[in-house]
């Protein structure tokens, strides 16, 4: 069965300095993936996607990144965290069947 | 364009109440829907789907129903529990290559014992 983990699980950072999401999907291949960010009490918005190893689209302007190393692997980064990118952050997986799978997500606190 | 929407919560219950949460889309072509559920701290799950016009999706005892005529999905559950406390995401997904899926801002439904 599939299954998709995100590190860490918990994050508190400085303003400025750098950050490292990292997710990984077992027991599938060349699956979609996608970084979504969620606001404390908000609804979900989609960061980037990706259809294949090196293959990165971005749907908002930020001070984010997204790579995409390997088949299974999906990094999300960022220079210098800003207050703003605090957040409730989910990596999910699909594989052209509609529905995406959801990791158990990262919560940034940036101080 | 594309969107979801569904009725602005929180919702508050008593256990063993009728649950509906509605949720009304605008899309262009045949989407898929669905609807997702987020536990405190936690990813979504996915609680259920439909794929075409007609379709029931079920599950965990929740039920929704693909309405064309309408563009609904409407979540029902016959009796509620403490453990249905949770924010419900309803959702539609139009089958691009990318797979993205428009999600609906989110229901939080508070069941009270």
């Amino acid at each position: 069965s599939q299954t998709i983990h995100q590190w860490p699980a918990t994050l508190v950072q400085p303003v400025g300095s750098p950050l490292s999401l990292e997710c990984t999907v077992e027991g599938t291949s060349n699956p979609n993936l996608y970084w979504y960010r969620q606001a404390a009490g908000r609804g979900l918005q989609l960061l980037f996607y990706s259809v294949g190893i090196g293959q990165i689209s971005s749907e908002v302007p930020q001070n984010l990144s997204a790579s995409r190393p390997q088949d299974r692997q999906f990094i999300l980064s960022s220079k210098k965290l800003l207050l703003s990118d605090s957040g409730f952050y989910l990596c999910a997986w699909s594989v052209s069947t509609g529905e995406q799978y959801f990791g158990p997500g990262t919560r940034l606190t940036v101080t | 364009g594309n969107s979801v929407t569904q009725m602005e919560g929180p919702v508050t219950l008593s256990e063993e109440a009728f649950l509906t949460i509605n949720c009304t889309y605008t899309a262009t072509g045949y989407p898929s829907l669905f609807w997702y559920v987020q536990y405190p701290g936690e990813g979504l799950q996915l609680l259920l789907k439909a794929t075409k016009a007609d379709d029931k999706g079920s599950n965990k005892g929740f039920e929704a129903t693909y309405r064309k005529e309408t563009t609904s999905f409407h979540l029902e559950k016959g009796s509620v529990q403490v453990s249905d406390s949770a924010v419900y995401f309803c959702a539609l997904n139009l089958w691009g290559r990318d797979d993205k899926i428009i999600f609906g801002k989110g229901t939080r439904l508070h069941i009270l014992p």
